[in-house]
């Protein structure tokens, strides 16, 4: 079945520790996002690649990175300098950046700060 | 004005009732339109796309006033399934990326 992978499922980050949040698709998407939401609130985006080896950052940039390296992969880091990561991650992909199709979505990973 | 606003919510109805979701937006330049629901701590899945002349799946039916800038859902005969977020999701003109709503959080009751 073709979809987008995100792992871990839930991931729990010391203060001053970097993580990295997975995000695999199989769907031959050109296109791949991260957006972060937090309860009550609506998805913002982090950053966005819309083909290998090039990506933006998005409306909330600040204390995150990525990479494209392939196109199927598009991997987010939080650094220590994202001083309020604690929200749940939702990647997703589009088969192009002009069309009308909507994004899919993987099923989220879930960033606690302990 | 907020590039996607809707109905602040939460709406509880009967199960039966027929609901509306209302939503607006900015961007005169938007192409692309669509309806998202999300359940409780679960990704957001494409409900229906929606079209100009307005459209229809089953007990859903969307609309696009283009002049208004404005977009609606209609459920009819809710079910109980029904129950969860549904997401204003419009694209930013030429970039393409999508800007989604904060939603409105339905709840059907028996």
């Amino acid at each position: 079945d073709g979809g987008i992978t995100q792992s871990p499922k839930y991931l729990f980050r010391k203060e001053g520790q970097n993580v990295t949040l997975s995000c695999e698709q199989n769907l031959n998407h050109d296109a791949m996002y991260w957006y972060r939401q937090d309860p009550g609130q609506g998805l913002r985006l982090i950053y966005y690649s819309q083909i290998v080896n090039d990506f933006q950052k998005g409306d909330i940039a600040e204390g995150y990175s990525v990479s494209r390296e392939k196109k199927e992969s598009f991997p987010l880091t939080v650094t220590s300098a994202q001083k309020n990561p604690t929200a749940f991650y939702l990647c997703a992909s589009r088969i192009g950046t002009l069309q009308p199709y909507g994004y899919t979505f993987g099923s989220g990973t879930r960033l606690t700060v302990v | 004005r907020k590039e996607v606003e809707q109905d602040p919510g939460p709406f509880n109805v009967p199960e039966g009732a027929t609901v509306a979701f209302n939503c607006t937006y900015s961007n005169s330049a938007s192409q692309s339109f669509f309806w998202y629901r999300q359940d409780c701590r679960k990704e957001p899945k494409l409900l229906m796309s929606v079209y100009s002349s307005g459209n229809e799946d089953g007990r859903f039916t969307a609309q696009l006033n283009r002049a208004s800038q404005y977009i609606s859902l209609l459920i009819r005969d809710s079910k109980l399934s029904d129950s969860a977020t549904y997401l204003c999701v419009v694209n930013a003109g030429s970039q393409g990326n999508l800007i989604f709503g904060k939603g409105t959080k339905l709840s059907v009751k028996p």
